[in-house]
């Protein structure tokens, strides 16, 4: 597609429900990440895909947390036994990678409120 | 371990007037530096990048950044702010964490607020 499409765009969601969320990158982009922005922490890194394989989820908050990719393509980010603090924009963003460069694109975001 | 500062969570300025937002980074490794805009209910969209090279990068809407080594610094600025600049600025560095994902570390970011 033309840009990174993330679905749904607003999310609300019981405490202990799970949810999932879903980011389309650009056609051809091997690099995904999933960023969180909330107001309390800022911009944060949560997982990097290469392909289908997840290198890096250092930024997972915890084990409630997963991410998968399929085809190279679509991301889905799942959330379990959603809390509170999981209130946040989930950001998602692809890049070609060139060397060293990341100069990542980032879509709307999903805001997920847990009430 | 890479980290950026921004100073100044609020900055105001009158139209017509310099933006200066002011960004400082750690890194282990030589950075590649990064601003991005976020106008409200949007993601991120690039403004400018360093990577190498000339140290003063020029990018959208006539913003434009200077890598200083020596300070480890990155000021965004622009001579004439306009009304449209009203947004949230974000500062990144890219570093490889070790797992080879030159993920993004962020700045806490800058919200600019242009004065009529």
């Amino acid at each position: 597609g033309a840009g990174v499409s993330q679905s749904p765009s607003n999310k609300v969601t019981e405490k202990g429900k799970d949810v999932e969320l879903r980011c389309d990158p650009i056609s051809g982009h091997t690099a995904l990440y999933w960023y969180r922005q909330s107001l309390g922490q800022g911009l944060e890194f949560l997982i990097y895909f290469q392909g289908n394989s997840a290198p890096d989820k250092s930024g997972l908050p915890s084990d409630r947390f997963s991410a998968e990719r399929t085809g190279g393509s679509v991301s889905t980010l799942t959330i379990q036994r959603t809390q509170q603090e999981d209130s946040a924009v989930y950001l998602c963003a692809s890049s070609t990678r060139q060397g060293r460069i990341a100069e990542a694109f980032f879509g709307q975001g999903t805001r997920l409120t847990v009430v | 371990a890479q980290s950026v500062t921004q100073l100044g969570s609020h900055v105001s300025v009158s139209e017509g007037a310099l933006v200066l937002l002011r960004c400082n980074y750690s890194s282990s490794v030589p950075p590649y530096l990064f601003w991005y805009v976020q106008y409200p209910n949007q993601g991120l969209q690039l403004l400018l990048k360093y990577t190498t090279g000339a140290t003063l990068v020029k990018g959208i809407n006539g913003f434009e950044a200077e890598f200083k080594k020596s300070e480890t610094s990155f000021h965004l600025t622009k001579p004439s702010a306009h009304m449209s600049d009203a947004a949230e600025y974000f500062c990144a560095v890219s570093a490889d964490s070790g797992a080879g994902s030159y993920q993004l570390t962020f700045g806490k970011g800058t919200k600019l607020s242009v004065i009529p």
